[in-house]
């Protein structure tokens, strides 16, 4: 079992829906959580950063964390075609392992005009 | 601009050479860090280092080596050892002073076999 597991998508919504992507953790150890977007032959762009559960907004983008269920949501509102890419949840459980993050697989979301 | 600055942007690889990515930050980082990314499997860590002169195996370093000898800059060599290297490259750098730090990362190297 991979200790990051992501939904895989693909996901296809048309603009202006609301997004949701997801992701579960096994580890509990787990202490910082952080969503990028990867466009296309590009380097991953971090977009939210958190270390506590409940929720931390910032624009259309509000990211969610569970820990007592090890879950973690991005949600996207009034979603835009610019916002297709790859979206990539990653964790890290700090002290002396602060430096290795563990990422999702990816979930490829795709907005239609 | 402050950033992470990765060349080139594709390398093409015969069969027994070595390749060497280069990877240059001037965000004043401490640590950086190698990321191989392939299709549906997010990104694996191969090195990271924390402090000049000084780095650590990832989860999968086999067939690759790395050196750190100034701050700024984090080279990656594939060596003929690896044998399934095609694969988009990715270094990322954090500041690691003020504890756990986000990583910022390149626009990646694509490597193919020739």
């Amino acid at each position: 079992q991979k200790e990051v597991e992501q939904d895989p998508g693909p996901l296809s919504v048309p603009e202006g829906a609301i997004v949701s992507l997801n992701c579960t953790y096994s580890n509990s150890a787990f202490q910082y959580f952080m969503w990028y977007r990867q466009y296309s032959r590009k380097g991953p762009e971090l977009l939210m950063y958190t270390y506590s559960s409940g929720n931390k907004e910032d624009g259309r983008f509000t990211a969610q964390v569970d820990k007592s269920s090890k879950y973690i949501s991005l949600f996207i509102r009034d979603s835009q075609p610019s916002d297709s890419a790859t979206y990539l949840c990653a964790t890290n459980a700090g002290g002396t392992s602060y430096g290795k993050l563990t990422f999702g697989q990816g979930t490829i979301l795709t907005v239609h005009p | 601009d402050g950033g992470i600055t990765q060349s080139p942007k594709y390398l093409f690889r015969k069969e027994g050479q070595n390749v060497t990515l280069s990877c240059e930050q001037n965000l004043n980082h401490d640590a950086m860090y190698w990321y191989r990314q392939d299709p549906g499997q997010g990104l694996r860590l191969i090195y990271y280092s924390q402090i000049v002169n000084d780095f650590q195996k990832g989860d999968i370093a086999e067939g690759y080596s790395v050196s750190r000898e100034k701050k700024e800059s984090f080279p990656l060599t594939v060596t003929s050892a690896q044998k399934n290297p095609t694969a988009f490259y990715l270094c990322a750098s954090s500041n690691t002073r003020m504890g756990p730090q986000p990583q910022h990362f390149g626009d990646g190297t694509r490597l193919s076999i020739l």
